[in-house]
């Protein structure tokens, strides 16, 4: 149990789809962040969310990435017209007092 | 420059090895360090938080100097389980979101 559920873990789209990864915080945190990993690479910060508010936005987030957290606990990371250069592992990670909980990621292969 | 710089990889070593791994960060801010293994097609997991005076877990010893910006992770007496990516991490300053700021990895293969 990571603390994080991610859904869905594994999505295939075509190039120009749209696509939609969910982050479940199993209990109540502030700190709600994303990450991308691309192979060969560590985790790139995308995002975070200070309870529903979104605080800070990487340059990587272009206008076609969108994130939501509308009630403070779960959060939606959008990515409109996918492209190949797209196709990442997409973690989310939560903030307790003295831990961070990683969600297993949700991968994204875009065809 | 990268904010979080790691030795280039693979090591190749044989079982029993002693292996050393390098990390430089640039936010002098930064105050929290860490060190993470990631498994292939899996999430980081925490191998073990970094301090100024160095820890120790097990085979694992992790050293942080701060005037140089480094931190290092050495595996003794290496395992064939130890095969991982293994990931230095830095914690953003809580001014500036706190986030995670995570170096390329540096992948490690042990051999019989």
């Amino acid at each position: 149990d990571t603390g994080v559920s991610q859904n869905p873990r594994h999505k295939i789209t075509k190039r120009g789809q749209n696509v939609t990864f969910r982050c479940d915080p199993i209990s109540e945190h502030n700190r709600l962040y994303w990450y991308r990993q691309t192979l060969g690479q560590g985790p790139e910060f995308l995002t975070y969310f200070q309870n529903e508010a979104q605080l800070e936005k990487s340059r990587l987030l272009s206008d076609r990435f969108s994130a939501e957290r509308p009630k403070g606990s779960f959060s939606t990371l959008e990515i409109q017209r996918t492209e190949q250069g797209d196709s990442a592992m997409y973690l989310c990670t939560i903030r307790g007092e003295n831990t961070i909980y990683f969600g297993e990621g949700s991968w994204l292969t875009v065809v | 420059r990268k904010e979080v710089e790691q030795d280039p990889g693979p090591f190749n070593v044989p079982e029993g090895a002693t292996v050393a791994f390098n990390c430089t960060y640039s936010n002098s801010a930064s105050q929290s360090f860490f060190w993470y293994r990631q498994d292939c097609r899996k999430e980081p997991k925490l191998l073990m938080s970094v301090y100024s005076s160095g820890n120790e877990d097990g085979r694992f010893t992790a050293q942080l100097n701060r005037a140089s910006q480094y931190i290092s992770l050495l595996i003794r007496d290496s395992k064939l389980s130890d095969s991982a990516t293994y990931l230095c991490v830095v914690r953003a300053p809580p001014g500036q979101g706190g986030k995670l700021i995570f170096g390329q990895g540096t992948e490690l293969s042990v051999k019989p």
